[in-house]
């Protein structure tokens, strides 16, 4: 079944310091891929997404991620975390037989504590 | 240019009962998804509806209900409310056939079953 996997459920950083959250995913395709940031009370913000081509997708707020096909992994790096990157991020993949805006299936998500 | 909204912000209910839910998607998008998400998971998809139709379904129960208006906004029932129901309620919106768009969330509605 499709299923997507956040190892870490909860990760502690230094402002300032490097971040790396992983994600793995299982599908018979590469399928369309999603990280989202949740704040507190808040909904979903989408940070990037990779549909197709170069594997190295550049989205909001510094944030990047990289997909690697032999790896069935899409995960989102950022050089130098600020204070209000903490929140709980989401990795999410499109359903088998979905569009792009179709059904997604979510990962259990990472909480992001950063301390100063 | 607003984006997804979602009304009440907050519900409280008892067990039995039944609740409706409603969002109006993002200006000049189409499809409105709903989405459970449980304290401590991730999102898990309810269903779609596109042209007043749902078009996809999660593994949801039938208690799951919703309805799509005219003017692309969106209503999810519950009926037959249960404890394990509590959850915030995202709802999303997309526009079908754009190659490059995604879903765009809604801040959800937190619902309580007591």
């Amino acid at each position: 079944a499709q299923s997507v996997t956040q190892p870490d459920i909860h990760i502690t950083v230094s402002e300032g310091a490097s971040l790396e959250l992983r994600c793995n995913y299982s599908y018979g395709a590469t399928p369309y891929l999603f990280w989202y940031v949740q704040s507190p009370g808040q909904g979903l913000q989408l940070l990037l997404k990779y549909f197709s081509g170069d594997t190295l997708v550049q989205g909001i707020k510094g944030f990047e991620a990289e997909f690697k096909r032999s790896q069935s992994s899409f995960n989102l790096r950022k050089p130098s975390v600020h204070w209000s990157d903490a929140a709980e991020y989401f990795c999410a993949v499109g359903a088998p037989g979905s569009s792009n805006t179709g059904k997604l299936i979510f990962g259990q998500g990472t909480t992001l504590q950063v301390k100063p | 240019d607003a984006g997804v909204t979602q009304s009440p912000t907050h519900l409280i209910k008892t067990r039995g009962q039944q609740v409706t839910l409603r969002c109006s998607p993002k200006s000049g998008h189409d499809t409105v998804s709903w989405y459970q998400q449980a304290l401590g998971q991730g999102p898990q998809f309810i269903f779609q509806y596109y042209e007043e139709e749902e078009r996809q379904r999660g593994n949801f129960p039938d208690r799951f209900s919703g309805h799509q208006f005219p003017n692309y906004s969106s209503e999810l029932n519950v009926n037959a409310l249960l404890l394990g129901d509590s959850a915030l309620y995202l709802c999303a919106s997309s526009l079908v056939g754009s190659p490059t768009d995604t879903q765009y969330f809604g801040p959800g509605t937190r619902l309580t079953v007591l």
